[in-house]
């Protein structure tokens, strides 16, 4: 299994500024996802991150709002831009196991 | 396109009762299923997953699923729940054994004492 770490684990921003979290895992790994969980929803897929290739988006997320740094097979970030209450979630990193994909503690997001 | 239903938004159940939870998938192939947990505050646990073989699986804390490929479902059971189970479960279904997952919309358990 794989152990994630996330930073920070939650903020309160405010509108039109952006906050960069950090997700770092304890072993290489070659796929990360970033999920969004907005309040009482269930997890929607952001990204798909590799290393040494630019971060594949899902319908509806865009590089500009949402950019992704996936600079070693250990980490990457996903920064909230020109943040609005409409970003208010948890954002959630996760890697591909042999089997399975785990689960970083996410990031609770409030933006006022 | 894959998508998940979990049709009951809000369960709820006494201690001891037993518990069960629907999962209803649309997939073009043979399906990676699993079940996930997340309390309060809390991280996703992984429960248990399907790939193949036995369509009767274990997880932990107790909990089982039996894969119905008639019937595209994949339903999460417990004999006998806990008040710490009390949670929002989450069903999945994965394309590929590592890949991205697509979510259900989740089932939150509450626990009766």
């Amino acid at each position: 299994s794989a152990v994630i770490s996330q930073k920070p684990s939650r903020d309160i921003c405010q509108r039109g500024t952006s906050l960069t979290i950090q997700c770092q895992v304890d072993s290489q790994v070659t796929m990360m996802f970033w999920y969004r969980q907005q309040p009482g929803q269930s997890l929607t897929l952001i990204a798909t991150a590799n290393q040494g290739s630019e971060a594949t988006y899902e319908s509806g997320f865009v590089i500009d709002k949402f950019p992704i740094s996936r600079p070693n097979l250990t980490f990457s970030t996903l920064t909230v831009s020109n943040m609005s209450p409409e970003d208010s979630s948890i954002y959630l990193c996760s890697v591909s196991g042999a089997d399975t994909q785990y689960f970083g503690p996410g990031t609770r997001l409030t933006v006022l | 396109a894959q998508s998940v239903t979990q049709p009951d938004i809000h369960i709820t159940v006494s201690e001891g009762a037993s518990l069960e939870l629907r999962c209803n998938y649309s997939y073009g192939a043979t399906p990676y299923l699993f079940w996930y947990v997340q309390s309060p505050g809390q991280g996703l646990q992984l429960l248990l997953k399907y790939f193949s073989g036995d369509t009767l699986v274990q997880g932990i804390k107790g909990f089982e699923a039996e894969f119905k490929r008639s019937q595209s479902s994949f339903n999460l059971r417990k004999p006998s729940v806990h008040w710490s189970d009390a949670a929002e479960y989450f069903c999945a279904v994965g394309h590929g054994a590592g890949n991205m997952l697509t979510f259900g919309g989740g089932t939150r358990l509450m626990v009766k004492p």
